[in-house]
């Protein structure tokens, strides 16, 4: 019954190894975006996509780095992990965007440790 | 830019007990203001939203008034369970399509 999948629900990586989390939906929903949340702090947009259109929040690093090849499937790459990449990684869906009046559905989150 | 100020947790309750955490906001206009739940080991749900001035949103016992005078939008149940643990957040959407989110506040009740 899970809407929004992510994978693996706890990933370990070394610093400067590249990583990727993923996160699937059986929703159909065109937008997907993924959100980076450290311990104690509010959820932090990273980035969106709408259908194929790619959204940047301006103060994402470029460090982090995404893909959608289809509908179905996002994933979040981290090219160089440091130390101040340890989070929980939530990917959410959203059928049309305008949070206003479609909510979102969220995934388990992916808790990354950089060591 | 818009924010959310949320009270620090955790809050902690006996079972039955009236609960209150407190959520301000600071945008212009009027953002619509929701709260979400997250139980352990799962994602974020939607709680409750409200979209106007006024409105009050409510969902399993959990009642949210949007108060523009306040700027506030505070969450309420008025008797807790055990099962009512959880981290809960407040967010706002305002002309972004984006959510903003406060910090959370955690709340555990006990039998």
């Amino acid at each position: 019954d899970a809407m929004v999948i992510q994978n693996p629900r706890y990933q370990v990586t070394q610093f400067g190894k590249p990583v990727t989390l993923s996160c699937s939906q059986t929703l159909n929903h065109n937008v997907m975006y993924w959100y980076q949340q450290k311990s104690s702090q509010a959820p932090k947009l990273l980035f969106h996509y709408y259908d194929k259109d790619f959204n940047n929040e301006a103060d994402t690093p470029d460090n982090f780095q995404s893909r959608r090849p289809n509908t179905s499937f996002c994933f979040l790459d981290i090219r160089s992990p440091g130390l101040g990449d340890a989070a929980m990684y939530l990917c959410a869906t959203s059928r049309t965007g305008g949070a206003g009046n479609e909510k979102l559905f969220f995934g388990s989150g992916t808790q990354l440790s950089v060591l | 830019g818009d924010s959310v100020t949320q009270m620090e947790g955790p809050v902690t309750l006996s079972e039955e007990a009236f609960l209150t955490i407190n959520c301000t906001y600071t945008a212009t206009g009027y953002p619509s203001l929701f709260w979400y739940v997250q139980y352990p080991g799962e994602g974020l749900q939607l709680l409750l939203k409200a979209t106007k001035a006024d409105d009050k949103g409510s969902n399993k016992g959990f009642e949210a008034t949007y108060r523009k005078e306040t700027t506030s939008f505070h969450l309420e149940k008025g008797s807790v369970q055990v099962s009512d643990s959880a981290v809960y957040f407040c967010a706002l959407e305002h002309n972004t399509d984006k959510l903003i989110f406060g910090t959370g506040t955690r709340l555990q009740v006990f039998p």
